[in-house]
């Protein structure tokens, strides 16, 4: 079956602007994780959710990075007044339900000029 | 806060030896060990996880130990072949929902 996706796989933009990063989840899947890769680094926490409710927003950087899962399905991360130091892997994985597998996805390359 | 040291960061074996690379975690509540291995250009896949309630688990090749006491896991590959080249994650979580603390990677090479 189709595995977790996530798109656009590359995203270029200018310092200032805002950018939507989009999951699609493995179908049936109820939970759902925000990841952040360096180059070089493990994945970082960012946010999971719960159906739609989010469960736990503490690896967050700061109040310019959200993410909302309105329908239980499709996840946005939404980064707003984007700056350099934002440039990285961003990916989404799912699971079953927590402390379930969490299966990965491909990831969004973010660089930020 | 919650903290997971994976060493060491590169290893290189030649084929058809073994390959071990240990990660210890600091919060005594985790209770759930994945490891993933992840290829260049790829997400992480899980190859192989453990709970708290067991102290080993095998699957073919791959075997993953944990000491409880010391809070340390271990992932142990047997006669290694040139496709386990790749960077491998130890990751830990507890109940609080699943959330996983990775280690900071070891990238494996297998020389034919």
């Amino acid at each position: 079956g189709a595995g977790v996706s996530q798109s656009p796989r590359y995203k270029v933009t200018k310092r200032g602007q805002d950018v939507a990063l989009r999951c699609d989840p493995i179908s049936g899947h109820v939970s759902l994780y925000w990841y952040r890769q360096a180059l070089g680094q493990g994945p970082e926490f960012l946010t999971y959710f719960n159906y739609e409710a989010q469960q736990d927003k503490s690896g967050l950087p700061n109040d310019r990075f959200s993410a909302e899962r309105p329908e239980g399905s499709i996840s946005t991360l939404t980064i707003q007044r984007t700056e350099q130091r934002d440039s990285a892997m961003y990916r989404c994985a799912s699971s079953l339900g927590p402390n379930y597998e969490q299966f990965f996805g491909p990831g969004t390359r973010l660089t930020v000029l | 806060g919650e903290n997971v040291e994976q060493h060491p960061s590169t290893l290189s074996v030649q084929e058809g030896d073994s390959a071990v690379i240990k990660c210890t975690y600091s919060d005594s509540a985790s209770n759930y060990f994945p490891w993933y291995k992840q290829e260049l250009g790829k997400g992480p896949q899980l190859i192989i996880d453990i709970r708290s309630n067991v102290g080993e688990k095998k699957d073919q090749r791959i075997a993953v130990t944990l000491n409880k006491t010391a809070k340390h896991f271990s992932l142990h590959i047997t006669e290694t072949q040139p496709e386990d080249s790749a960077v491998y994650f130890c990751a830990a979580s507890s109940n609080q929902g699943g959330k996983l603390i990775f280690g900071q990677g070891t990238e494996l090479s297998v020389k034919p």
